[in-house]
C-alpha cells in the first residue's frame, strides 16, 4: 500500500496568518498518461464527517473559500490557508487515490 | 441537494451480525461508486470497499476482504455493508462516500476516486 505520512501532526497558527501543510506518498501518485496526481484534501470539524477540499492535488471543490489552495506532483504536496479564519480550525487529511485508497494521518489545525 | 443518509448508532456483541445502510438522494445513484471508510483513534480514516450501484462493480481493500461484504439495492438508491461475526476491533465510526466514476488508464477499469459526498456516520459499539 502507498503509506501517506503529514507533517506537521499539529500546527497552530495566528488568525489571518498563513497555514502550510505537507504531505508526502511513499510512492509516485503521478499517472503521466493524463498528468493528474490521484490525492485529494479533506478538512474535518468535531463530530462531522470529512468534507472534501481539493481533488487532483490542486482542484478546489465548488463552495470552497479560495484561501485553501493545494500544490505539488509525483510525491510531496502541500495545502496552504492563505489567511486562517476562526472557523478553519479542524483536522485536515491527504488521500491517495492512485491505487489502494489510503489516508495521512491527519493534521491538526488549531488557533494561536 | 446531494446527500447520503446512514442508519443510526448499533450496539452489538461480539459474535453478531450486523447489516448498516447508506441512502442516496439527490443525484443519479446509479452513476457513482459508494465507498464505506472507517475512522477509529488508533488508525485515522481506513477504506474499506466501494460498488456501484450501476452495474455492481465491487472493490475491496486487502485489509477487509473477507471481513466485511458491500452491496447495494439500486431500486431504493441505497448500499450496505455488513458483518457476519462482530469483534471488538470492530468497534468504530464507519462512514458511506460518494465517489465520482473514472476511466482508469493504469489499470484498464473503471473505479472510484476521491470521495465528495459523505454520510454523517454510523457508530458502531462491540462489547460483550
Amino acid at each position: 500500500d502507498i503509506v501517506m505520512t503529514q507533517s506537521p501532526d499539529s500546527l497552530t497558527v495566528s488568525l489571518g496568518e498563513r497555514a502550510t501543510i505537507s504531505c508526502k506518498s511513499s510512492q509516485n501518485i503521478l499517472n503521466t498518461s493524463n498528468n493528474k496526481n490521484y490525492l485529494a484534501w479533506y478538512q474535518q470539524k468535531p463530530g462531522q464527517p470529512p468534507r472534501l477540499l481539493i481533488h487532483w492535488a490542486s482542484t478546489r471543490e465548488s463552495g470552497v473559500p479560495d484561501r485553501f489552495s493545494g500544490s505539488g506532483s509525483g510525491t510531496d504536496f502541500t495545502l496552504t490557508i492563505s489567511s486562517l479564519q476562526a472557523e478553519d480550525v479542524a483536522v485536515y487529511y491527504c488521500h491517495q487515490y492512485y491505487s489502494i485508497h489510503t489516508f495521512g494521518q491527519g493534521t491538526k489545525l488549531e488557533i494561536k | 441537494e446531494d446527500q447520503l443518509v446512514q442508519s443510526g448508532a448499533e450496539v452489538k456483541k461480539p459474535g453478531e451480525s450486523l447489516k448498516i445502510s447508506c441512502k442516496g438522494s439527490g443525484y443519479s445513484f446509479i452513476s457513482y461508486y459508494i465507498g464505506w471508510v472507517r475512522q477509529t483513534p488508533g488508525k485515522g480514516l481506513e477504506w474499506m470497499a466501494s460498488i456501484h450501484p450501476g452495474d455492481s462493480d465491487t472493490r475491496y481493500s486487502p485489509s477487509f476482504q473477507g471481513q466485511v461484504t458491500i452491496s447495494a439495492d439500486k431500486s431504493i438508491s441505497t448500499v450496505y455493508l455488513q458483518w457476519s461475526s462482530l469483534k471488538a476491533s470492530d468497534t468504530a465510526m464507519y462512514y458511506c462516500a460518494r465517489q465520482p466514476r473514472y476511466y482508469d488508464t493504469l489499470t484498464g477499469f473503471y473505479r472510484g476516486y476521491y470521495m465528495d459526498v459523505w454520510g454523517k456516520g454510523t457508530t458502531v459499539t462491540v462489547s460483550s
